[in-house]
């Protein structure tokens, strides 16, 4: 059925370094790639998104990337900051037969200062 | 004016009663779903409804029964409750549906002793 793998688990990284987040998934159909973040006691929030028929996209620190062949797709932030930690999701899902997104298990990103 | 609001935001109860959360969307979107969170983060869809009407339900036992009143409402009654159905319970709402953005509710966090 529908998956979709997220690593890793934990990210802890040193105030103003960068941090990879990778995803994979299973459903070749998917077309659209969407990356939440959720702080505590809130729900996930979308923070950038791609879809299948771009490779990468950026937004100020935050870009993503996809390799359609590979089905694997990827979020990068630089120049990390405290405030940036938080869980991370990465997700799928698809037009046609949708209604549906597919969540990766979570990264819980700790930036410190 | 928050955009996607359940109540309430904690409930505990014992096992084997039987409780309600509301949401309420004010976007106009026409998809709302209810996703479960558990202990580990792990985000699963249970429904999703498209103008009032039920379009997925992912495996959910029977004991949970959604109603969409209107498309601007989900709610969901859970009977029987069970120490498993302890979880986060998110309410979330799309434009139409598939391949686009989710908008969250902040959660409600169900405790059974």
């Amino acid at each position: 059925g529908e998956n979709v793998e997220q690593h890793p688990s934990t990210l802890s990284v040193q105030e103003g370094d960068s941090a990879v987040i990778k995803c994979t998934y299973s459903d070749s159909a998917s077309n659209y790639f969407p990356w939440y973040k959720q702080e505590l006691g809130k729900g996930p929030q979308l923070i950038i998104d791609i879809r299948s028929n771009v490779g990468e996209k950026k937004d100020q620190r935050i870009a993503v990337t996809l390799n359609k062949t590979a089905k694997h797709f990827s979020l990068h932030i630089t120049e990390t900051q405290p405030e940036d930690s938080a869980v991370y999701f990465c997700a799928a899902s698809k037009g046609t037969g949708g209604f549906k997104t597919i969540f990766g298990a979570g990264t819980r990103l700790f930036v410190k200062a | 004016d928050t955009a996607v609001s359940q109540t309430p935001k904690y409930l505990v109860t014992q096992m084997g009663n039987d409780k309600s959360i509301k949401c309420e969307q004010n976007l106009g979107h026409d998809t709302m779903y209810w996703y479960k969170q558990d202990s580990k983060k792990f985000l699963k869809i249970m429904f999703s409804y498209n103008n009032k009407e039920l379009i997925i339900n992912e495996t959910v036992p029977n004991r949970f029964s959604p109603k969409s009143p209107d498309k601007a409402h989900l709610n969901l009654h859970i009977n029987s409750l069970e120490l498993g159905d302890s979880a986060v319970y998110f309410c979330a709402s799309s434009l139409q549906g598939g391949d686009e953005k989710l908008f969250f509710g902040s959660g409600t966090q169900l405790s059974v002793l």
